[in-house]
């Protein structure tokens, strides 16, 4: 079957550094998406990884490592607005995202 | 630029009673998605389509209708809604069905008593 595991709350302070990592099954791969959905909006992309390795994007970068079915995302230099859920969506083999239940990151001051 | 545009908001049903919900976008995207998250659990894909006058069946498309007549518009209908059809719906487009994006409509909250 199709498998996401991510954490389901992630706790962070102001200034610092978060890691959401995520863990996938799927039924062949096609890259790994990344989204941010604020309480009550719609998701928004963040990052897409296709191959192994980091990609950076400002504060936000992401991972990626095929063999061991592993993705994380990395926010620096925390901001109050970063409070959000961060949903982690691999593409399968008939490129259908399968999304994650999302992990729930709260900034605390 | 309104981007992916989804009608009514929000919406209370009675049982039985049905419903179409719309959703437009401006990108002239190929790609359009209905999707329905509920507290807990990820964006489960209804039905989707990969083309004018095309859909296919997603994930949960059980008690659920969509039509694609025209590229921009997507309709999802739900002829005798049930309480367990409450939640919160998603459209979606994207340029094409791989590695681009989906961009999201606002959702619309609908409960069903």
């Amino acid at each position: 079957g199709q498998n996401i595991d991510q954490p389901t709350e992630m706790t962070a302070t102001e200034g610092a550094i978060v890691q959401i990592n995520c863990t996938y099954q799927t039924s062949g791969f096609n890259g790994l998406f990344w989204y941010q959905q604020h309480a009550g909006e719609a998701p928004t992309f963040l990052s897409y990884n296709v191959l192994d390795g980091l990609e950076e994007k400002g504060r936000f970068s992401s991972f990626l490592s095929r063999s061991k079915g592993y993705s994380y995302l990395l926010l620096k230099e925390l901001q109050m607005k970063d409070s959000a859920s961060y949903l982690c969506a691999p593409l399968d083999s008939n490129y259908q995202l399968i999304w994650g239940a999302g992990t729930k990151l709260i900034i605390k001051p | 630029n309104a981007g992916v545009t989804q009608t009514p908001k929000f919406r209370v049903l009675k049982t039985g009673q049905s419903m179409t919900l719309l959703c437009a976008q401006d990108m002239n995207h190929e790609y359009m998605y209905w999707y329905r998250q509920d507290p807990g659990m990820g964006l489960r894909l209804i039905h989707y389509s990969v083309g004018e006058g095309t859909t296919a069946k997603g994930e949960v498309p059980d008690g659920y209708n969509v039509s694609r007549l025209k590229k921009q518009n997507f309709l999802l209908g739900l002829e005798s809604a049930a309480p367990s059809q409450t939640s919160v719906y998603f459209c979606a487009s994207s340029y094409e069905g791989s590695h681009q994006p989906q961009h999201f409509g606002d959702g619309t909250r609908l409960s069903i008593l």
